[in-house]
């Protein structure tokens, strides 16, 4: 069993619906990243949480570390929202913030 | 202010010759995260340097792997004697810490096909 688990692995939405994406890990972590990838593109850090929710534009991600688990959701989706996202944990407290556990991402397709 | 700078962003090798993938991390940032995603796989962690040091290279295979950020100019991932199983997308990400406080920044990547 992977230490972080998404679902789902494919989504396809309408333009306009309210997505949500799941990430569960089995790990003590210190923080959680998620990310997006277009395809053949590079990586962009959408968030980064250790408690709580954050919100920027359309996007909101939360978590609850008693749980284990994150949720990314995207408001009023949008074709361009079509991407890869990929939840990330990074275990334990101080060294390397940068040695992350990923998780196997879920594929967004967005039609108009 | 460039973001995270990677090249080739295509690199084409034969088995048995040597790829070098650079990154030039964002201005100010001095902490340099290299991963691999293999095809249809996930990400996975390879190494994490600072300038002139390896922090925690824990996912970087033992042999034909190396890693360098010298005090001058990127850091540099060397495969030596590549194989087709090293054929995958190589990322690099920066940051101003390696503390929990501080945000990864990714390059687009360099795609390493070997043939």
């Amino acid at each position: 069993k992977n230490e972080v688990e998404q679902s789902p692995q494919n989504l396809t939405a309408q333009e306009g619906e309210f997505i949500t994406i799941n990430c569960s890990y089995s790990v003590g972590i210190s923080a959680l990243h998620w990310l997006q990838q277009h395809p053949g593109g590079g990586i962009v850090s959408l968030f980064m949480l250790s408690s709580g929710k954050k919100k920027h534009g359309r996007l909101i991600a939360t978590i609850n570390i008693q749980e284990k688990h994150s949720s990314l959701h995207i408001t009023a989706s949008h074709p361009r929202d079509s991407a890869v996202y990929i939840c990330a944990v990074r275990t334990g407290y101080g060294g390397s913030q940068g040695n992350l556990i990923f998780g196997k991402g879920t594929k967004l397709s967005v039609k108009p | 202010n460039a973001g995270v700078m990677q090249n080739p962003r295509h690199l084409v090798r034969r088995r048995g010759q040597e790829a070098r993938l650079r990154c030039s991390p964002m201005k100010g940032h001095s902490h340099v995260y290299w991963y691999r995603q293999l095809p249809e796989e996930g990400l996975k962690f390879m190494v994490y340097l600072q300038k002139e040091n390896i922090i925690d290279e824990s996912g970087m295979p033992k042999e034909r792997f190396s890693a360098e950020f010298p005090k001058e100019g990127p850091s540099i991932l060397r495969i030596q004697q590549v194989v087709r199983g090293d054929s995958a997308a190589y990322f690099c990400a920066s940051s101003t810490s390696g503390r929990s406080t501080g945000e990864l920044f990714f390059g687009e990547g360099s795609r390493l096909t070997v043939l």
